[in-house]
């Protein structure tokens, strides 16, 4: 079965500083794997994610993510956090067959001025 | 392209009764998966149509049942509703419903049941 794992349900960073937000997944089979965006009273946005291919991937608003499949990790990075980053952060992943999302916990990012 | 829309975006019912609610996806995609969105079990999916078959079902009861229409627009229906329906209810879209399809997801629809 396909769990995911989001360490630290709450982060908070101060604006300018590195944001890191931790996805692991567990699955014998690499799965396909998001990360997504959840403002207050809206539903999900894609911010990026991974297929095949290079494995260092980069999305919208300056965010990226690397998969390491030795460490069956999918961590959320950005350099410098912005106030508009404060959000709710979802990892997600999908199995090779079929298209059912299985959700992390979500990780809340509070970011201080 | 239009997103993913929902209807209504707020509901609010009494224990006891049904409720309907209705999701319209991008066009040109023929998967629709709902989920559950609760604070304290977070996101829960519930099912999944595509072609007006449903595909793929998760762990709820069969008061939470679903249906796609030849259009793709999917409607979802929970009856004899309990406190514990209260949720925001999301809907998706994908093209094609394959393993590694971006889902896009509507705003959602927050039901309250008093």
């Amino acid at each position: 079965a396909q769990s995911v794992t989001q360490l630290g349900s709450h982060v908070s960073v101060s604006e300018g500083a590195l944001v890191l937000l931790r996805c692991n997944y567990s699955s014998s089979v690499p799965p396909y794997l998001f990360w997504y965006v959840q403002y207050p009273n809206q539903g999900l946005q894609l911010l990026l994610k991974y297929t095949t291919g290079a494995t260092l991937v980069k999305g919208i608003n300056g965010f990226e993510a690397e998969f390491k499949k030795s460490e069956t990790s999918f961590h959320l990075t950005k350099p410098s956090a912005h106030m508009s980053d404060a959000a709710e952060y979802f990892c997600a992943v999908s199995r090779r067959r079929g298209n059912q999302f299985y959700f992390g916990t979500g990780t809340s990012l509070t970011v201080i001025p | 392209k239009a997103g993913v829309t929902q209807t209504p975006r707020y509901l609010i019912k009494t224990r006891g009764q049904q409720v309907t609610l209705s999701c319209s996806p991008i066009s040109g995609h023929r998967s629709v998966s709902w989920y559950q969105q609760t604070p304290g079990q977070g996101l829960q999916f519930l099912f999944e149509y595509f072609s007006e078959t449903q595909r793929n079902k998760g762990n709820f009861p069969g008061r939470f049942s679903g249906r796609q229409f030849s259009n793709s627009r999917s409607e979802m229906n929970v009856s004899t509703l309990e406190l514990g329906d209260s949720a925001l209810y999301l809907c998706a879209s994908s093209t094609s419903g394959s393993g590694g399809d971006t889902q896009y997801f509507g705003p959602g629809t927050r039901l309250t049941v008093l």
